[in-house]
């Protein structure tokens, strides 16, 4: 059964940092990954999609990127801003066919101050 | 257009209650998605519609819980009989057509809570 873990469940970093989210899941027979992030109240807001046969993706100060042979993922943060304090979640997609729900994993919820 | 909505935005009922949750995808997505999140969880998929049939209904958890598209685009989820248990935030999605290349687009949701 596949499972996704999210590393660290907290995070807080001052203003400017750089910072790493970490995701993993058990079984590398995934389509692809999505990240996401959830503001308190609010439903997901998609961030970045990496296929499978993809390492990376990027948009604006965020990549991510995907290792499926060693079940990991990383979402990387550039230059921090308070407004990305919010809960980050991972999510697989794992088989390749339509209809796929997503497994997620618990989350980041990461806080910026400035 | 508008992006999925949901409603209510938020349900306060009694145990052994009957509620129903309303989700309306973006217009034009053959695909629907429902997911529950609890407290500190990820979502959990509950089940998926490809048009107006359930294509997968895997991750409903008992027999009290239903959903229903009859016109392939509005989704009903109705739990009958709730328990406290079932307090969490109800997560509807939407995708163009299902394909593992499609986005799942989500609504802000529909907080249940059961007294």
């Amino acid at each position: 059964k596949q499972e996704v873990t999210q590393i660290p469940a907290a995070l807080s970093v001052p203003e400017g940092e750089n910072l790493v989210l970490n995701c993993s899941f058990t079984d590398s027979a995934i389509y692809n990954l999505q990240w996401f992030r959830q503001d308190p109240g609010k439903g997901l807001t998609s961030l970045l999609l990496i296929q499978s046969s993809q390492r990376e993706q990027t948009s604006g100060r965020l990549n991510a990127s995907l290792d499926k042979s060693s079940g990991r993922s990383t979402l990387y943060i550039a230059a921090s801003q308070p407004g990305d304090s919010a809960t980050y979640l991972c999510a697989v997609s794992p088989r390749p066919q339509a209809g796929t729900a997503l497994i997620f994993g618990k989350g980041t919820t990461l806080s910026v101050s400035s | 257009g508008a992006g999925v909505s949901q409603t209510p935005s938020n349900k306060v009922t009694e145990k052994g209650k009957y509620v129903e949750l309303r989700c309306d995808p973006i217009s034009g997505h053959t695909a629907l998605y429902w997911y529950r999140q609890s407290l500190g969880q990820g979502p959990e998929f509950l089940i998926y519609f490809q048009g107006t049939g359930a294509a997968d209904d895997s991750g409903l958890p008992n027999d009290r819980f239903f959903a229903v598209r009859p016109e392939g685009s509005v989704s009903t989820l109705k739990i009958q009989r709730t328990e406290r248990g079932d307090s969490a935030v109800y997560l509807c999605a939407s995708s163009l057509r299902g394909g593992p290349f499609d986005e799942q687009f989500f609504g802000p949701g529909t907080r249940l809570t059961v007294l």
